[in-house]
């Protein structure tokens, strides 16, 4: 199994406070991707990173920020939660980009915004 | 419209059914993935195809460039079989993902 770990796996909040999820990973893949499942919808891409400092928008990434200060640690920002990134929110890596690797899943952190 | 359409979304079978979950998808497309999530929510890579056909243990899993359609096949079906099956879509540095197929295989 791949090196890949999240935290917390559930929370519950209140509408408008601040969140931070983490995606920690052991491999020294160089790609990270936040991803949240609603039902209904396919995964959906929230922020991407290739590289330390080097992040992206994904097709759903407003209201969200990340940071990735070194390799191993991916962290997805609320800034004001609201019930509508109640979520289950996933992280995934890879060692290379698109087209090419295979990708890794970490275990999902259920979010609740009330 | 998603660029990547599962079929069915519900599969029930009995144990020991050949098992086919089909996958559609549009233009602009390169590579596609197969994924399974279990009951607790875990997502697990099975399978990532380009072209012809890709085999592990009972899972098979197929692609049609020129159809634009890719299938994932369950031999010799198992009541641990029972997840959703979830193919993805990547190319033009997008990843598009399916809603899923659940699948339930009774004993």
């Amino acid at each position: 199994d791949a090196g890949i770990t999240q935290s917390p796996r559930h929370k519950v909040t209140e509408t408008g406070t601040p969140v931070t999820l983490r995606c920690h990973q052991t491999e020294n893949h160089r790609y990270m991707y936040w991803y949240r499942q609603d039902p209904g919808h396919g995964l959906r891409l929230i922020h991407y990173s290739y590289g330390v400092k080097d992040t992206d928008k994904g097709e759903v990434s407003d209201g969200y920020s990340v940071s990735r200060s070194k390799t191993e640690d991916f962290l997805l920002t609320l800034e004001s939660a609201t019930s509508s990134q109640t979520s289950v929110y996933f992280c995934a890596i890879r060692d290379r980009g698109w087209d090419t690797g295979e990708l890794f899943f970490g275990e999902g952190s259920r979010l609740t915004v009330l | 419209k998603n660029e990547v359409e599962q079929s069915p979304q519900n599969l029930t079978a009995q144990e020991g059914e050949f098992i086919t979950i089909n996958c559609s998808y549009s233009v602009g497309i390169s590579a596609l993935h197969w994924l399974q999530q279990h009951p607790g929510g875990g997502i697990v890579s099975l399978f990532m195809l380009s072209s012809g056909k890709k085999k592990h243990g009972r899972l098979i899993a197929t692609i049609n460039i020129q159809e634009k359609h890719s299938s994932l096949h369950i031999t010799a079906s198992h009541p641990r079989d029972s997840a959703v099956y979830i193919c993805a879509g990547e190319g033009n540095e997008k990843l598009t993902f399916g809603t899923g197929t659940r699948l339930t295989i009774i004993p």
